[in-house]
Formats: C-alpha cells, structure tokens, sequence
C-alpha cells in the first residue's frame, strides 16, 4: 500500500543548529515533492518545491533533497531558530495527472534558546 | 488583504443538522481546494475545483456536497452531520492544476455534539 513517512516524534534542537527532517515514501513515483509549514491553529504554508529530475533546492536557510531511488527527500533548516518551531509536512504528487497533493503526517520541530 | 479566507472560523453543531462552510480567494487562481484535518492532524485532500469543474473527488461521503458558483470561491456543504465529521476544513487554492504552490485559508474547526 502507498505510504508516507515522516518522524511522528518532535525533533528538539538547540538554536544555531541544522534541522534535518526525513520524509520516506512507498508505492508512489511522485513527479515533485513539495514542503509546508503549518502552525498551531493556522493553514499549512507553502516553502518548497522540488521535481524529480533535481537533486536539491534551496531558499535561504531552507534546503530540501529528493532522491528517487531512496524514496525519500530531506528538509534543512541550518542557523535554526526559535521562530522556526512549527510542524513540517511533506506533500507528494499523488498521480493522477492533475495536483492531488498526498500530505504526510508531519514532524514537529522544537527549536530552543 | 486575506488571501484565501474561510466563514466561519469556528462552527459548534449538533448531528443530524446541515451546514455550509465558505471559502473565497483573492488570487486570480483558477483551481481551489477543500481538505480535512482530522485530530491526528493528518491532512487529506477532499475535493478540487478548477475553473468551476471538479476534477478531484476523493472518497468523501456523499453527504458533502462541495459549489463552485465561480473560480473565486468554493463552498462546502454538509447535510446530517455526523460526530465522525468533526475535523479543521481547509480550502487552498493554486494558480492551476499544475505543479503548483497552494496557498491554504485559516480553517474551520467544525465540532459535531
């Protein structure tokens, strides 16, 4: 069955430090990846996108991997802050042609003083 | 201005009744979303909506009826509500039914009695 993995526990980190998130997959072959950032009683909000014909992308701080044949993308946050804690979400293409996004169910990340 | 907005942000019923959840964009995007959340915080898709036609319908009961009177809004409506339907709605919205950022409203936290 497809599935989509994502750390259930929090991540806790001291601020400076590089966040690493994984998001695994099974029984998909999704044409991009996307990351959101979705905060205690708000809307998730979009960060990242990345195809499966690139390796990485970077936006300021963030950058994200997508390795199709691990099955698997990872999300970084280096010089983290405490303004970074929030809950990440990963969201593949879920196939049919037009864009379903397929949600994991999320890590959230702890960033402390 | 708010980009995608949602009425009402809170909606407290009892089972059996029906109800109506808003949702307008400001974007000028041509294709709209209606996800659940449910209390694991799992975020599925429901319904997409591009230029007024659905193009996505998940295995949602039938007693959700999504209307998209045009490509600026896109209302959710439930008949006999059920204690199982109590989760945050969500609409999106994205520019097409491509590869494309979504941009989610705040969210309705319907609670079924």
């Amino acid at each position: 069955s497809q599935k989509i993995e994502q750390n259930s526990e929090a991540l806790n980190i001291q601020e400076g430090k590089t966040a690493t998130l994984t998001c695994n997959y099974t029984n998909y072959s999704p044409a991009y990846l996307q990351w959101y950032r979705q905060d205690p009683g708000r809307g998730p909000v979009f960060l990242l996108l990345i195809r499966e014909n690139e390796k990485e992308k970077r936006k300021e701080r963030l950058k994200v991997t997508f390795d199709t044949t691990l099955k698997q993308s990872l999300f970084h946050i280096t010089a983290s802050q405490p303004a970074d804690s929030a809950t990440y979400l990963c969201a593949l293409e879920g196939g049919t042609g037009f864009q379903k996004l397929v949600f994991g169910t999320g890590t959230r990340l702890l960033v402390s003083p | 201005d708010t980009a995608v907005s949602q009425t009402p942000k809170y909606l407290v019923t009892q089972m059996g009744n029906d109800k109506s959840i808003k949702c307008e964009q400001n974007l000028g995007h041509d294709t709209m979303y209606w996800y659940k959340q449910d209390s694991k915080k799992f975020l599925k898709i429901m319904f997409s909506y591009n230029n007024k036609e659905l193009i996505i319908n998940e295995t949602v009961p039938n007693r959700f009826s999504p209307k998209s009177p045009d490509k600026a809004h896109l209302n959710l409506h439930i008949n006999s509500l059920e204690l199982g339907d109590s989760a945050v709605y969500f609409c999106a919205s994205s520019q097409d039914n491509r590869a494309n950022e979504q941009y989610f409203g705040p969210g309705t936290r319907l609670t079924v009695t």
